[in-house]
């Protein structure tokens, strides 16, 4: 069965530190991945998306994200965190015999200490 | 272009009644898609469909269902309503046929509460 694991359920850093949310998933050799933002009570925004190509990939906000195929991952990461920065990030992954299903972790809320 | 939008935003319903939500898609998308956000099983797939064909479904019992018009809005519907149907339903608009294809722009939402 399809799976996502984020394996953090929270994440406190400070402003000007470095971050990095962990995405695991289970099933397939070609999934499509992808990070989302959720502010409360709102939609998710891509970050961005990995569908194949090179394995290091730029979002918008100076996210970006590695594909990692041997483990399995596909971990967010930003040098610098700005306080504006806090919210909750999913990452998802869908494949191809799913068409536009996606199957989301549980979310990683970010907290921001200034 | 406009996006994703949902209504209503918010609704509030009593158990045992039926309720249903509509998503109207960014223009040109064929493919829709509904999840299911709560806070303890956080967010779950219900079902997808393009081209007025449902070609994916979630885990979810026959309550809910939903459709799509010729259009490419999509209604949902959920009947008998329990108290554990308390939920942010998102809608999830896609011009691709596959999750690799294109992204899948979401709306804001429509926070359901059962009461």
């Amino acid at each position: 069965a399809q799976s996502v694991t984020q394996p953090d359920i929270h994440i406190t850093v400070s402003e000007g530190a470095s971050l990095e949310l962990r995405c695991n998933y289970s099933y397939g050799a070609t999934p499509y991945l992808f990070w989302y933002v959720q502010s409360p009570g709102q939609g998710l925004q891509l970050l961005l998306k990995y569908f194949s190509g090179d394995t290091l990939v730029q979002g918008i906000k100076g996210f970006e994200a590695e594909f990692k195929r041997s483990q399995s991952s596909f971990n967010l990461r930003k040098p610098s965190v700005h306080w504006s920065d806090a919210a909750e990030y999913f990452c998802a992954v869908g494949w191809r015999e799913y068409g536009n299903k996606l199957v989301f972790g549980a979310g990683t809320i970010l907290r921001v200490k200034s | 272009k406009a996006g994703v939008t949902q209504t209503p935003r918010y609704l509030i319903k009593t158990r045992g009644q039926q309720v249903t939500l509509s998503c109207s898609p960014i223009s040109g998308h064929r493919s829709v898609s509904w999840y299911q956000q709560t806070p303890g099983q956080g967010l779950q797939f219900l079902f997808e469909y393009f081209s007025e064909t449902q070609r994916n479904k979630g885990n979810f019992p026959g309550r809910f269902s939903g459709r799509q018009f010729s259009n490419s809005r999509s209604e949902m519907n959920v009947s008998t309503l329990e108290l554990g149907d308390s939920a942010l339903y998102l809608c999830a608009s896609s011009s691709g046929q596959g999750a690799g294809d294109t992204e899948a722009f979401f709306g804001q939402g429509t926070r359901l509460t059962v009461v």
